[in-house]
């Protein structure tokens, strides 16, 4: 059962132009909501949080945005670098947090 | 602040063996989570333990067992090896009972099962 689900497996996005990586969650009790970044040969990093108080949260080029009655939040980047090719991870703590559940990624390729 | 650490960073076993993977969190991480990165499955939570408890399990096998020391160091064990094991192995570490969920990542243990 894939609570946090990330449709698109991979996306290329120009350089200068804006990235969207979408992220669906089917647990109405997720209040809170990270995404991750992940380059080959490393551990995820934090990138950008989102608590279901707010719809937008801002930093920087990244931007994620929350629809709460849709189940379903967003990361802008804009404008995309040619550093910022790497997998996306949404993920949000159950209960307690002491478990994140993560989506399955979403591979971003920004060309030059 | 040194990061989390993994051990060993690539390992080769045959089916049937068993392995030992070892993470020292950040200093003063009271929190340690095993998660397994497998192609198309993202992160699967493994378990997690604070205070040399374990607080939470996830849907892995018997198999997959850990421990966490007094010095908050911890290890996971995966006994009688498949070829599914094969993965990416991530510790992550947090200030105990962390309210925002982030979680600092080692660079992770490669398992190839062959």
């Amino acid at each position: 059962d894939q609570q946090v689900k990330q449709n698109s497996p991979s996306l290329s996005v120009q350089e200068g132009r804006i990235s969207i990586l979408n992220c669906d969650y089917t647990n109405s009790m997720f209040d809170y909501f990270l995404w991750y970044k992940k380059y080959p040969a490393e551990g995820p990093t934090f990138l950008i949080s989102i608590s279901s108080i707010k719809d937008k949260n801002e930093d920087g080029r990244f931007t994620v945005f929350l629809n709460k009655s849709a189940k379903h939040l967003s990361l802008h980047i804009v404008p995309s670098q040619p550093g910022d090719s790497a997998v996306y991870f949404c993920a949000a703590p159950n209960f307690g947090n002491e478990k994140l559940t993560f989506g399955t990624g979403t591979r971003l390729t920004i060309i030059p | 602040k040194a990061g989390v650490t993994q051990t060993p960073r690539y390992l080769i076993k045959t089916r049937g063996q068993q392995v030992t993977l070892s993470c020292s969190p950040i200093s003063g991480h009271r929190s340690v989570s095993w998660y397994q990165q497998t192609p198309g499955q993202g992160l699967q939570f493994l378990f997690e333990y604070f205070s040399e408890t374990q607080r939470n399990k996830g849907n892995f096998p018997g198999r997959f067992s850990g421990r966490q020391f007094s010095n908050s160091r911890s290890e996971m064990n995966v006994s009688t090896l498949e070829l599914g094991d094969s993965a990416l192995y991530l510790c992550a570490s947090s200030e105990s009972m962390p309210n925002t969920g982030e979680l600092f990542f080692g660079e992770g243990s490669r398992l190839t099962v062959l």
